[in-house]
């Protein structure tokens, strides 16, 4: 199976502040990786697919990269609104695995 | 307008068995695979389950493999997830996904499983 190991699990921001979060795969699974972004009570919206393409109607301050094993999502300008919990995902092989999750607070 | 609508979660004893639903529309629903994701309360999203478009194809996670079957009626557009021998472990909201050419762009808002005695 692969390995989604995510990172930092919670981390505090400043409104405006650019915010980075990273997920890296076990082993290689080319660009498919979604983003997904939920907050307490909701179903999980999706934000970026094959690992850097912004889903539609997905606000633009997000953006998703690569290199290599590693995946990494960026909040640009982080709003009141982005206060949520964040997964990254595999979609390459199954089981398709989730990372661990990300809690987004404002600081 | 894609949409995806669970139902059939519910409070079941240990050992028991629940049939979860899955009403799609908005898209050709036997093209497309779907898949099933739990949440246990308080923790992270967990893959449990998929079916190719056509039901021929279907893959399971290992803490569901041999008590969980996932089938489809393309006629009826609903998607299944039978589910026997539950344990308490098995108590999560679960939810189908569709897998279109963006990923899993959209998800149900999923029904709530309780087992407990």
């Amino acid at each position: 199976d692969i390995q989604m190991t995510q990172s930092p699990p919670s981390l505090s921001a400043s409104v405006g502040d650019r915010v980075t979060i990273t997920c890296r795969a076990s082993q290689a699974i080319s660009n498919w990786l979604g983003w997904y972004q939920q907050k307490p009570g909701k179903a999980p919206k999706s934000l970026i697919y094959s690992a850097s393409s912004l889903q539609s109607g997905a606000p633009s301050r997000f953006s998703g990269s690569k290199s290599g094993t590693e995946f990494t999502l960026t909040i640009n300008s982080l709003q009141p609104e982005d206060i949520a919990t964040y997964y990254c995902q595999q979609y390459k092989s199954y089981p398709y695995t989730f990372g661990q999750g990300t809690k987004v607070e404002i600081k | 307008e894609v949409q995806l609508v669970e139902s059939g979660g519910g409070l079941v004893q240990p050992g028991g068995s629940l049939r979860l639903s899955c009403a799609a529309s908005g898209f050709i629903f036997s093209n497309s695979a779907i898949n099933w994701v739990r949440q246990a309360p308080g923790k992270g999203l967990e893959w449990v389950s998929a079916i190719s478009g056509s039901g021929s194809t279907t893959d399971y996670a290992d803490s569901v493999k041999g008590r969980f079957t996932i089938s489809r009626d393309n006629s009826k557009e609903t998607l299944y997830l039978q589910m026997s021998s539950l344990r308490v472990e098995d108590t999560a909201v679960y939810s189908c996904l569709v897998r279109v050419p963006s990923g899993f762009a959209y998800w149900g808002q999923g029904t709530l499983v309780t087992v407990s005695s």
